[in-house]
């Protein structure tokens, strides 16, 4: 198995508060992906990053913000949870964007209450 | 990026082929075939990938059709720990490198 974690790997919190979630990976790989995941509508991408400091936006990126300081760690925050953002996020790397294979995280489940 | 089509859901008896069909009939010429798995609350697990050729690695099969526009595939021992979601995603290369899934076919396998 790929060398991914997600921390934590269950929350609860409430409407308004801050939550940040850690993707942590010893393989070095230079991409990193946050998606998440909904009952009818799969996986969807939220952002993504190709390097230290360098990220973009997913398909559904509204409400989230990034953070890559070094290889290993690619930070997922939301400013202020909201229900509609109760879901299963996923963290994935690859060693390149084009036709590399994506290995995926554990998962961490979130309720906003 | 191409849409790709599967059914909702499929049985298999354990110990036979299972045979998972994907229909991407607007796949273009640089456009890679993946599939994924998924069982239950775990994350998203590789299986196989393919351009044109078929693929053969120690989980699966993957075939192609010459025209590209579907693929299938097999597993060809299921096992009861093979019951799982299973994705057929059309990846194009390029800078994103994001993976676009669908609904997926729900794999029961029975004993």
């Amino acid at each position: 198995d790929a060398g991914i974690t997600q921390s934590p790997r269950h929350k609860v919190t409430e409407t308004g508060t801050p939550v940040t979630l850690r993707c942590h990976q010893t393989e070095n790989h230079r991409y990193m992906y946050w998606y998440r995941q909904d009952p009818g509508h799969g996986l969807r991408l939220i952002h993504y990053s190709y390097g230290v400091k360098d990220t973009d936006k997913g398909e559904v990126s509204d409400g989230y913000s990034v953070s890559r300081s070094k290889t290993e760690d690619f930070l997922l925050t939301l400013e202020s949870a909201t229900s509609s953002q109760t879901s299963v996020y996923f963290c994935a790397i690859s060693v390149t964007a084009t036709t590399d294979t994506q290995y995926f995280g554990p998962g961490t489940r979130l309720t906003v209450l | 990026d191409a849409k790709t089509t599967q059914p909702t859901s499929m049985d298999c008896a354990e110990g036979r082929a299972a045979n998972l069909p994907c229909n991407h009939s607007t796949i273009s010429g640089n456009e890679y075939v993946y599939w994924y798995r998924q069982i239950h609350s775990q994350g998203p697990q590789y299986i196989i990938h393919g351009l044109k050729n078929n693929e053969t690695n120690e989980m699966a099969s993957l075939i192609i059709t010459e025209d590209r526009k579907s693929s299938t595939l097999i597993l060809p021992h299921a096992t009861l720990r093979d019951t799982a979601v299973y994705y057929c995603i059309v990846r194009v290369g390029g800078n994103t490198g994001k993976l676009i899934f669908g609904q997926g076919t729900t794999l029961q396998v029975k004993p």
